[in-house]
């Protein structure tokens, strides 16, 4: 079956750690997008690629980075720069930029 | 700016009790408007795509409708499985970046 797939469902973070949140689409989508979701809030874009080997800074990319080294996988690395990083992280694709978007089941940060 | 709004936050509704959400926006452009059912804990699942005012699009209970400030997503007889929260989204046509409004949830009682 064709979809998206985050690991791990929960990951654990302690001060001044860097992490890394995986996220691999077999869609043979080009585009993918991590967002972060905070409880009364939107979702909020992090990063997004259009293709491999590019990607482009979302609302809010301050502490974290990202790669785009094969199409099928986009991972986001939270930084200890990142101060508040306890949310739910949800990585999503679209065949184009201007596709519908489709998500991932998403990975819970928790700070010990 | 580009901002969409959800209403109400919260909504319980007797099972069989037809009732809708809705979804306003200001967008310079609208490239599409985005409906999505997410579960507590999981990720948001696609419902319907919406493009141009006076569209519809139906799935089982659920329809949506667009006009050019907002959307309505109309349930009919729901059942408690439809207890999710629904959340819509629009894609500037400029930016294709997409807005995402807070969200609505839904309770359906048996």
């Amino acid at each position: 079956d064709g979809g998206i797939t985050q690991s791990p469902k929960y990951l654990f973070r302690k001060e001044g750690q860097n992490v890394t949140l995986s996220c691999e689409q077999n869609l043979n989508h080009d585009a993918m997008y991590w967002y972060r979701q905070d409880p009364g809030q939107g979702l909020r874009l992090i990063y997004y690629s259009q293709i491999v080997n590019d990607f482009q800074k979302g609302d809010i990319a301050e502490g974290y980075s990202v790669s785009r080294e094969k199409k099928e996988s986009f991972p986001l690395t939270v930084t200890s720069a990142q101060k508040n990083p306890t949310a739910f992280y949800l990585c999503a694709s679209s065949m184009g930029g201007r596709e519908t978007q489709y998500f991932g089941p998403g990975t819970r940060l928790l700070v010990l | 700016e580009d901002q969409v709004t959800q209403s109400p936050e919260a909504l319980r509704l007797q099972e069989g009790e037809s009732s809708s959400l809705n979804c306003s926006y200001t967008v310079s452009g609208l490239r599409g408007l985005f409906w999505y059912r997410q579960d507590p804990g999981k990720g948001p699942e696609f419902l319907f795509t919406l493009y141009s005012a006076g569209e519809e699009k139906e799935k089982e209970r659920l329809k949506a409708t667009l006009t050019k400030k907002e959307s309505f997503l109309h349930i009919t007889a729901p059942k408690p499985e439809d207890s999710a929260t629904y959340l819509c989204a629009v894609q500037d046509s400029g930016t294709y970046k997409y807005i995402f409004g807070t969200g609505t949830r839904l309770k359906v009682l048996a």
